[in-house]
């Protein structure tokens, strides 16, 4: 079983839609938790990051995070065209150095 | 832009070769760290240098290895080229290890073995 799991999608939304996009994860030591948006197989994107558990908002993005479930989403709301990409999730443990990452999930932004 | 350039961006080679990817990490960065991301999936962590030295290793076989060079740039190295190594490979640059949000990803190298 994977360390971290991301609903696979793909996900297709009509311009204006909230959108969820959902991560679980098995290793306690996770502390560092990061959502990457990825075009195109371009390199990762960092757009949202978070140290433990909570939720931090940037602009249409809200990321949370629940360590008691090892669980953690990506809301973005007034989805736009533009926001259609692959959303990773990725999460290490403090000074890992590494990341562990979901498959990503793709999403289809409609206008 | 995160400062982190890797070379060539796109190559083909055939099954059985050896192929070098290469690495310049953002000013000021001593880590390097090496992903390969396949087709529908996510990167997966090959190895990191730090400091010139192997600091961490993924589970990926002997035939990837790697070098740091004194400016912090890196290298990765695959020998034997077999048809699954076909993937976007990311090198991701930060301060002494790094975590969260001080991690920065290059472009990436597209690699097709034929």
């Amino acid at each position: 079983q994977k360390e971290v799991e991301q609903d696979p999608g793909p996900l297709s939304v009509p311009e204006g839609a909230i959108v969820s996009l959902n991560c679980t994860y098995s290793n306690s030591a996770f502390q560092y938790f990061m959502w990457y948006r990825q075009y195109s197989r371009k390199g990762p994107e960092l757009l949202m990051y978070t140290y433990s558990s909570g939720n931090k908002e940037d602009g249409r993005f809200t990321a949370q995070v629940d360590k008691s479930s090892k669980y953690i989403s990506l809301f973005i709301r007034d989805s736009q065209p533009s926001d259609s990409a692959t959303y990773l999730c990725a999460m290490s443990a403090i000074q890992a150095g590494k990341s562990t990452f979901g498959d990503g999930t793709t999403l289809t932004v409609k206008p | 832009e995160t400062g982190v350039t890797q070379s060539p961006t796109h190559l083909i080679k055939t099954r059985g070769q050896q192929v070098t990817l290469r690495c310049s990490s953002q000013s000021g960065h001593n880590t390097v760290s090496w992903y390969q991301q396949a087709l529908g999936q996510g990167p997966q962590f090959i190895f990191q240098y730090y400091r010139e030295e192997e600091n961490g290793r993924g589970n990926f076989p002997p035939r990837f290895s790697g070098l740091q060079f004194p400016n912090y740039s890196s290298e990765l190295n695959v020998n034997a080229l077999e048809l699954d190594d076909s993937a976007l490979y990311l090198c991701a640059s930060s301060l002494n290890g790094g975590s969260g949000n001080t991690i920065y990803f290059g472009e990436g190298s597209w690699l097709t073995v034929v």
